[in-house]
């Protein structure tokens, strides 16, 4: 269920820096890890950070997440055409037992 | 490299069960250090989290709330693959359904790997 919250959209022009946010509660992002996907129309979502600020290998490092209080932050430096995506968050909610995802936010280069 | 595929009927009519399948390859469904899960997107409901199934030392099958009175994951072993059963199902059950792994012993963790996603849909 979408209870993290993400503006509906973002947007860049080439080689800018964007950042979405997703904030939480104390029983989400609070007190759990923070992951962030990336979804291209069509297709899977594909992990981009884990554990809050951990990159996969292969994902390029202008892909960077951070964490802080109830809150996380998904930043795109250097925005190149391939970025245009929808982009969510995801955490385990303790209260609810359940995971949690964000709203979801699209990101248009101009 | 790990890869997942789910398969299964792509309509569906309400009050039946919902039966999907996902095909793991690359990894065991009897890993004792990963989780496998089903998820489901709609534009009205968002991405729901429906389950998981994992091995640690015997079968354990976890699911949330929403819809615990509806739904079955099992594995199987065999042909290294686990199944989503969904009953009485509704228009409402109208999804993009995915099958998702999570790697770690850690239950706060969340997922790595997905599959591509069948769409499946309810109606008469």
């Amino acid at each position: 269920q979408s209870v993290l919250t993400q503006p509906p959209s973002a947007s860049g022009t080439p080689g800018q820096r964007v950042t979405i946010s997703c904030s939480g509660s104390s029983s989400n992002i609070g007190r759990n890890y923070v992951y962030w996907y990336q979804q291209l129309p069509g297709t899977a979502p594909k992990l981009l950070t884990y554990r809050n600020n951990q990159r996969p290998s292969g994902v390029p490092d202008r892909f960077s997440g951070s964490k802080s209080g109830t809150s996380a932050s998904l930043a795109i430096s250097g925005l190149r055409s391939e970025d245009e995506a929808d982009y969510f968050c995801a955490a385990w909610d303790g209260s609810l037992s359940d995971y949690v995802f964000g709203t979801g936010t699209k990101v248009t280069v101009l | 490299q790990v890869q997942l595929q789910e398969s299964g009927p792509g309509l569906v009519k309400p009050s039946q069960t919902l039966s999907l399948t996902c095909a793991i390859s690359g990894d065991s469904v009897s890993s004792d250090s990963a989780a496998w899960n089903w998820v489901r997107q709609s534009p009205s409901r968002g991405l729901e989290w429906l389950g998981r199934t994992y091995y640690r030392s015997r079968w354990y099958n976890y699911y949330p709330v929403s819809v615990k009175s509806r739904i079955t994951i099992n594995p199987d072993t065999s042909r290294n693959q686990f199944s989503l059963q969904l009953n009485s199902v509704t228009p409402e059950d109208t999804a993009v359904y995915y099958c998702a792994r999570v790697i770690s012993l850690d239950p706060t963790d969340v997922f790595d790997i997905w599959g591509q996603g069948t769409m499946v849909t309810v109606s008469s």
